[in-house]
C-alpha cells in the first residue's frame, strides 16, 4: 500500500512553459485535493475533487487545470508556468470522515 | 468559512506537556476539528480529530470545551522529534464539499528545546 505519491520530485521550468504533476493513490478515496505551500506559510488549496469526473476551484485556481478520469489519479496541469506558481505542491487524498493523506511533495521552481 | 486562530510558535523542553489552543469562532454545528503536524520538507500528517469533549489516542489529545469556539491539542512529554508545524483545521466531515472550505493557515511552530 503506497498511499499517496507525486511525480516528479523536483522540477524547473522556463516561464511559459506547460507541465503536468502527477498524483495516485491507492487507497481508493473519493476525495483528493491539490495545495500549494510557499515558503514559510501555511498550505492553501487549488483544486479538489469529490469523485471521479467531479471537480471544482479551491482558494488558489488560476493557471492551473485538473481533471478526475479514474479514482486513482489526480494530475494538475500549469497552464503557462510563471515565477509566482515557485512553490511547493501536495497532493491528498481523504477518507470519508475528513482524515487526509498527503504525498511527499513536488519541489517546482519556475526561472 | 470557518477560519482558525493558532499561536504562531511556541517553545517547549524534552519531557514537558504542550498545549496549543485554537480558536475557532465561528464553528458550525456539523464541523468537526482536525489537527495535522507537517515536518519540514514534508506533506502534513494526521493527528487527531474530534466532536466535543476529550479525545485521546496513542500520540495525543483532543479537549473541546461545550461551546466549540475552541479546542487545545494536548502532546504529553515532547521529546526533540516532536519539532514541527501543528495545523488545526475545522471542516464537516459529512459532506465531501467541506474540501473546498478547509484552511491551513500557518500552523503554530511548535519547537523542542533539550
Amino acid at each position: 500500500n503506497a498511499g499517496v505519491t507525486q511525480t516528479p520530485k523536483f522540477q524547473v521550468l522556463k516561464t511559459g512553459q506547460s507541465m503536468t504533476l502527477q498524483c495516485a493513490q491507492d487507497m481508493n478515496h473519493e476525495y483528493m485535493s491539490w495545495y500549494r505551500q510557499d515558503p514559510g506559510m501555511g498550505l492553501r488549496l487549488i483544486h479538489y475533487s469529490v469523485g471521479a469526473g467531479i471537480t471544482d476551484q479551491g482558494e488558489v485556481p488560476n493557471g492551473y487545470n485538473v481533471s478526475r478520469s479514474t479514482t486513482e489519479d489526480f494530475p494538475l496541469r500549469l497552464l503557462s508556468a510563471a515565477p509566482s506558481q515557485t512553490s511547493v505542491y501536495f497532493c491528498a487524498s481523504s477518507t470519508q470522515t475528513g482524515e487526509q493523506y498527503f504525498g511527499p511533495g513536488t519541489r517546482l521552481t519556475v526561472t | 468559512l470557518a477560519k482558525t486562530t493558532q499561536p504562531i510558535s511556541m517553545d517547549s523542553y524534552e519531557g514537558q506537556e504542550v498545549n496549543i489552543t485554537c480558536s475557532h469562532n465561528n464553528i458550525a454545528t456539523n464541523d468537526y476539528i482536525t489537527w495535522y503536524q507537517q515536518f519540514p520538507s514534508q506533506g502534513p500528517r494526521f493527528i487527531i480529530q474530534g466532536y466535543k469533549t476529550k479525545v485521546t489516542n496513542e500520540v495525543a489529545s483532543l479537549f473541546i470545551p461545550a461551546d466549540r469556539k475552541s479546542s487545545t491539542l494536548s502532546l504529553p512529554r515532547v521529546s526533540l522529534s516532536d519539532t514541527a508545524v501543528y495545523y488545526c483545521l475545522v471542516g464537516d466531515k459529512n459532506r465531501g464539499s467541506t474540501l473546498g472550505r478547509l484552511y491551513f493557515g500557518r500552523g503554530t511552530q511548535l519547537t523542542v528545546w533539550p
